[in-house]
């Protein structure tokens, strides 16, 4: 149980483009689900919280205009880097929580993203 | 900023050998979580210690927690080569909104 789901699992695209991924929780609802991003041999760096009917809760230093996150449902959520530049180019990765306190995250296979 | 280091950043061994990961924090925390990550995939969840326990098993893996030298350690015993991944340390710095903070792992080689 608590599979989910992150799609597409990979995306190359013109610079100016936008680009939309999603991260579905198959087998359970989500309230909360999270958003991180991954350079290459480096750690995970959360960007935002994802909470479901309300604003995103962003991290220090990540621009909320650039990495547009929707909730609209218990099972999905939504991350649209808009007009991406290849500096936007990284390892996207979703998780989402069963309960809020104490609890492992449930982590997507992650989405690649090449801007050329 | 990232929550804390771990060490080594790399790691060689023999199938059979044990391997052992550290990984060290900053702030008070709730619990510290250990996750693995294959190349080029998600993290999967490994284990869950919190900051009232000291030792946890599951299976191959024992993790520790030192909360007065904030540190932690994961032990794989009897390593196989598929146990080689990327293996992360994640602390919630405290919240209880459910975030997690990750280390900057260490990449365990497992030579058959």
């Amino acid at each position: 149980g608590a599979v989910v789901s992150q799609h597409p699992s990979w995306v190359i695209c013109k610079s100016g483009t936008s680009v939309k991924i999603e991260c579905r929780s198959l087998d359970f609802q989500a309230t909360t689900m999270f958003w991180y991003r991954q350079f290459p041999k480096q750690s995970l760096m959360l960007m935002a919280t994802s909470n479901e009917g309300s604003k995103a809760t962003y991290e220090q230093g990540v621009e909320k205009d650039k990495f547009l996150i929707n909730h609209a449902s218990l099972t999905l959520s939504t991350l649209t880097v808009t007009s991406a530049h290849p500096e936007d180019s990284s390892f996207y990765i979703c998780s989402a929580l069963l309960q809020v306190v104490g609890q492992p995250q449930h982590f997507g296979d992650g989405t690649r993203l090449s801007i050329l | 900023s990232q929550q804390g280091e771990e060490d080594p950043q790399a790691l060689s061994i023999q199938e059979g050998e044990n391997a052992t990961m550290n990984c060290s924090y900053k702030t008070s925390i709730n619990n510290l979580q250990w996750y693995r990550q294959n190349s080029g995939r998600g993290l999967v969840h490994l284990i869950l210690i919190r900051s009232n326990e000291r030792e946890k098993h599951s299976g191959r893996l024992r993790v520790t927690l030192d909360t007065s030298k904030k540190s932690s350690s994961l032990l794989i015993t009897a390593s196989r080569a598929a146990d080689t991944a990327s293996y992360f340390c994640a602390t919630d710095r405290g919240s209880t909104l459910g975030r997690l903070y990750f280390g900057r792992g260490t990449q365990l080689t497992v030579w058959p």
